[in-house]
């Protein structure tokens, strides 16, 4: 059965530094999502690429995140600096038809 | 107020009972509906999706949508310890439909 692929599932970081994490969609879905879910909360859309193509980042903190998706394939969100209210799970989804999103298994980051 | 609200719960049945799960949203120009389970450190996982005023069945699992009430629920029948888990309610906004607004999420405690 076709999955989402992220990496890497945990990453522990000291407030400052730069991460990033990637996403693999589900071969053939032209939208890809990078959703944050902090403890206790339901996931928030940061950015929607339609193939390679920026659909919607009105969420994103523009000023120390950024998302590429270069070939309109996989795709990497990148946090700099990282500050301690960025911990959460950063989640990647991907849909055939901009309907049913599947989701990967997701990033724990964890700000230190 | 939220666009997807739910109640966090936890709403404790026992085994074997129909547990009954609400979300509520404001954009009355959302027009499809989603159901997600989420397991704990897990990411959310599709249970079923509504589009159409009325009811969906798809096994132990019933999606209802109210449109006029603006108003989703899901009933989980004959319901399993293996179902406690935390249940995502999502919409699309009329403005791109293609994204889903989440709401908290409900827990779901069921005791042998």
């Amino acid at each position: 059965e076709a999955e989402v692929a992220q990496s890497p599932r945990y990453k522990i970081t000291e407030k400052s530094q730069a991460v990033a994490f990637w996403c693999d969609p589900i071969s053939g879905h032209a939208t890809l999502y990078w959703y944050r879910q902090i403890l206790g909360q339901g996931p928030e859309l940061l950015v929607q690429f339609q193939d390679e193509s920026v659909v919607d980042d009105s969420q994103l903190p523009k000023d120390r995140f950024s998302a590429e998706r270069l070939k309109g394939v996989d795709s990497t969100l990148k946090i700099q600096p990282a500050e301690l209210g960025d911990s959460a799970m950063y989640l990647c989804a991907s849909s055939s038809d901009r309907a049913e999103q599947f989701f990967g298994p997701g990033t724990r980051l964890t700000v230190l | 107020q939220k666009e997807v609200e739910q109640n966090s719960g936890p709403l404790s049945v026992p085994e074997g009972a129909i547990a009954s799960l609400n979300c509520t949203y404001s954009d009355r120009g959302s027009q499809s509906f989603f159901w997600y389970r989420q397991y704990s450190g897990k990411s959310p996982e599709l249970i079923m999706f509504i589009y159409s005023n009325g009811d969906k069945e798809d096994g132990r699992f019933t999606a209802q949508l109210n449109k006029a009430s603006q108003y989703v629920s899901l009933l989980i029948r004959d319901s399993q310890p293996s179902d406690s888990a935390t249940y995502l309610c999502a919409g699309t906004p009329a403005s791109n439909t293609g994204k889903l607004i989440f709401g908290q999420g409900t827990t779901l405690q069921v005791k042998p």
